[in-house]
């Protein structure tokens, strides 16, 4: 079945730090959403992507989408301690609305 | 407006027990779907329910099932508990038009099998 990875699973920077996640599809995506869980709490959606080669930016978060539509990566600049969190991608593959989530990378955030 | 309502927030069960969840979505939308997140573990999808039907499942057997009312609300049932059940299920509603709608979260009901 279908598959998503994420690296690093885990990522320890100082405040100020920059902070890449990545995540790849065993399978062609015909979208990629990323979400934000803080310890405790839900997922809460951050942005969806959908065209092949596709980048977002959110402030200090930057969005890309693979050409082949299989891979993507969060970036965050000048990590704050508000970023503190576990970062999912989740892929749907076919025409419903069914998410495939990743792994999740925890990003720990020291001051 | 308010967002997507599940209930109750904790509930402790034993095993081989049955346990129902409840989840009311976002005003406007008419599709749930229902996850389990294990502790450490990404959301894994469990199944959609949309024009009170199910319409996707994920790879879960059949002691999980669920219902979906006029309303839009959902249910999640859960029979003979296992302790590997334990786990925060979560609820998103989202709205079938071109099935790329975002889902929108509920807080999750944490769930421990003792």
């Amino acid at each position: 079945g279908q598959q998503v990875m994420q690296i690093p699973q885990y990522q320890h920077v100082q405040e100020g730090e920059d902070f890449t996640t990545y995540c790849n599809s065993s399978t062609t995506l015909s979208n990629i959403q990323w979400y934000k869980q803080r310890p405790g709490g839900h997922p809460v959606f951050l942005i969806q992507l959908v065209k092949s080669g596709e980048v977002k930016k959110q402030k200090r978060l930057t969005f890309q989408f693979g050409e082949a539509k299989k891979n993507s990566s969060l970036h965050i600049t000048a990590t704050q301690t508000t970023d503190v969190g576990t970062y999912f991608c989740a892929g749907e593959g076919g025409a419903t609305n069914k998410l495939i989530f990743g792994t999740g990378t925890l990003l720990a955030v020291q001051p | 407006d308010a967002g997507v309502t599940q209930s109750p927030t904790h509930l402790i069960k034993t095993r081989g027990q049955q346990v129902t969840l409840r989840c009311s979505p976002k005003s406007g939308h008419d599709t749930v779907s229902w996850y389990q997140q294990a502790l450490g573990q990404g959301p894994q999808f469990i199944f959609q329910y949309y024009e009170e039907e199910e319409r996707q499942r994920g790879n879960f057997p059949d002691r999980f099932s669920g219902h979906q009312f006029p309303n839009y609300s959902s249910e999640l049932n859960v029979n003979a508990l296992l302790l590997g059940d334990s786990a925060l299920y979560l609820c998103a509603s989202s709205s079938t038009g071109t099935g790329r709608e975002t889902q929108y979260f509920g807080p999750g009901t944490r769930l421990l099998v003792l």
